[in-house]
């Protein structure tokens, strides 16, 4: 059973850092590209950032572009997301999702992890 | 960055009938086009993916069309297990975008 469990979130003050990990399991994880997509409270989906399956590509949204990176240690089958410089825009349910058999839609999300940026 | 918009916003219908939602791309996006299904407290599943494939496991009620830049997808025989909200997304350029989302319930 493929399954992606996401940790590492939390409340956190304006201008620090975070990192938030997860751990894939039940498919070969080194053969996927991967994705963080964060969603606000109540509000819709935003694709952060992604990661092809062996680290060569890497792509951000624009509003995360320079204070988050991505990275994965296969060997570890942990797909990671370095934080840096929140804001409060940045507060939402941060999810990591495969990508489905090579193409760019997300067929196995984790069930999110909680990031809070507030004083 | 491709500006997906998505109607309507929420959506009431009964057991049984047919649904569908559009989305509408602020350009040509070649099909590169998901739709998810999002239930409360849930994790979003992937229901369709290059504009009409359907996922695996999907049931067949779910049905995606379009080309260029106009979208929908399309729900028949309404079940109470699809009370959802339902969003759809491009891939055919980075940055990837998601619709607003169309909020469905039961009437």
């Amino acid at each position: 059973e493929v399954q992606l469990v996401e940790s590492g979130g939390g409340l956190v003050q304006p201008g620090r850092s975070l990192k938030l990990s997860c751990v894939a399991s039940g498919f070969t994880f080194s053969n996927y590209g991967m994705n963080w997509i964060r969603q606000a409270p109540g509000k819709g989906l935003e694709w952060v950032a992604y990661i092809s399956s062996g680290s060569s590509y890497i792509y951000y949204a624009e509003t995360v572009k320079g204070r988050f990176t991505i990275s994965r240690d296969n060997a570890k089958n942990t797909l990671y997301l370095q934080m840096t410089s929140l804001r409060s825009e940045d507060t939402a349910l941060y999810y990591c999702a495969r990508e489905y058999y090579g193409l760019p839609a997300f067929d196995y999300w984790g069930q999110g992890v909680m990031v809070t940026v507030s004083s | 960055d491709i500006q997906m918009t998505q109607s309507p916003a929420s959506l009431s219908a009964s057991l049984g009938e047919t649904v569908t939602i559009e989305c509408r791309a602020s350009e040509d996006i070649y099909s590169n086009l998901a739709w998810y299904q999002q239930k409360p407290g849930n994790s979003p599943q992937l229901l369709i993916y290059d504009a009409n494939s359907l996922a695996d496991g999907v049931p067949s009620r779910f049905s995606g069309s379009g080309s260029g830049t106009q979208y929908s997808l399309k729900i028949n025989s309404l079940q109470s297990e699809d009370v959802a909200s339902y969003f759809c997304q491009q891939y055919n350029n980075y940055p990837y975008t998601f619709g607003a989302g169309t909020k469905l319930e039961l009437k």
